[in-house]
């Protein structure tokens, strides 16, 4: 079965500093990977999928995220965040053949001044 | 575009009694689905409709939960009896079509609180 590990429940960091939250999966199948934001009182919002291709993919809002196919790891990175950055971020996997989503338990980034 | 439309916003409920959740999708999205979020989880689908088809509703406790999407637009999704375990939010959702990826958006969610 299809799961998603979201180590970090929650990853303080100042404002302009990198971040990085990490996200492993584990399948036995190709997969699709995703990552979304849910600000607080709204809904999920896609950042940014990969699907095939280039491993490294470019989403809105400057994130990036890295396909690992042998660490099976998807983490997404941002260089420099911003106070308007802190919201729960959500790792998703789907299977090329249903296209369900399973995901994992997210990460609140936490920005500070 | 309008985005995918969901009320209430907000309910609060004892257990046992029975409540209700509406989903307007995305005009033109054939696709629906319907998530449960529970404090600190990821969304956990419950049932996904393919126009007003059930697709998957492998996670759907049938005992007493329930969902329908009459005329393939709108949704409603009935908890009957609720339980204290049902507290969460419960997100819609919608894509065009699910015979190949296609994005889903989602609504805001519908908080549930049962005492």
């Amino acid at each position: 079965a299809q799961s998603v590990t979201q180590l970090d429940s929650q990853v303080p960091v100042f404002e302009e500093a990198p971040v990085e939250l990490r996200c492993n999966y584990s399948s036995s199948v190709s997969v699709y990977l995703f990552w979304y934001v849910q600000y607080p009182n709204q809904g999920l919002q896609l950042l940014l999928k990969y699907l095939s291709g280039s491993t490294l993919v470019k989403g809105i809002n400057g994130f990036e995220a890295e396909f690992n196919k042998s660490q099976t790891s998807f983490h997404l990175r941002k260089p420099s965040v911003h106070i308007s950055d802190t919201a729960e971020y959500f790792c998703a996997v789907s299977l090329d053949s249903s296209y369900k989503l399973i995901f994992g338990s997210g990460t609140r980034l936490l920005v500070r001044p | 575009e309008a985005g995918v439309a969901q009320s209430p916003r907000y309910k609060i409920i004892e257990k046992r009694q029975s409540v209700a959740f509406w989903c307007n999708p995305i005009s033109g999205h054939a696709t629906l689905y319907w998530y449960q979020q529970i404090l600190g989880q990821g969304p956990k689908l419950l049932i996904q409709f393919q126009n007003n088809g059930v697709v998957d509703d492998s996670q759907l406790p049938k005992d007493r939960f329930s969902a329908e999407r009459l005329k393939g637009v709108d949704s409603t999704l009935k908890i009957q009896p609720a339980k204290l375990e049902d507290s969460a939010v419960y997100l819609c959702a919608s894509s065009q079509t699910s015979g190949s990826w296609n994005e889903q958006f989602f609504g805001p969610g519908t908080r549930l609180t049962v005492l």
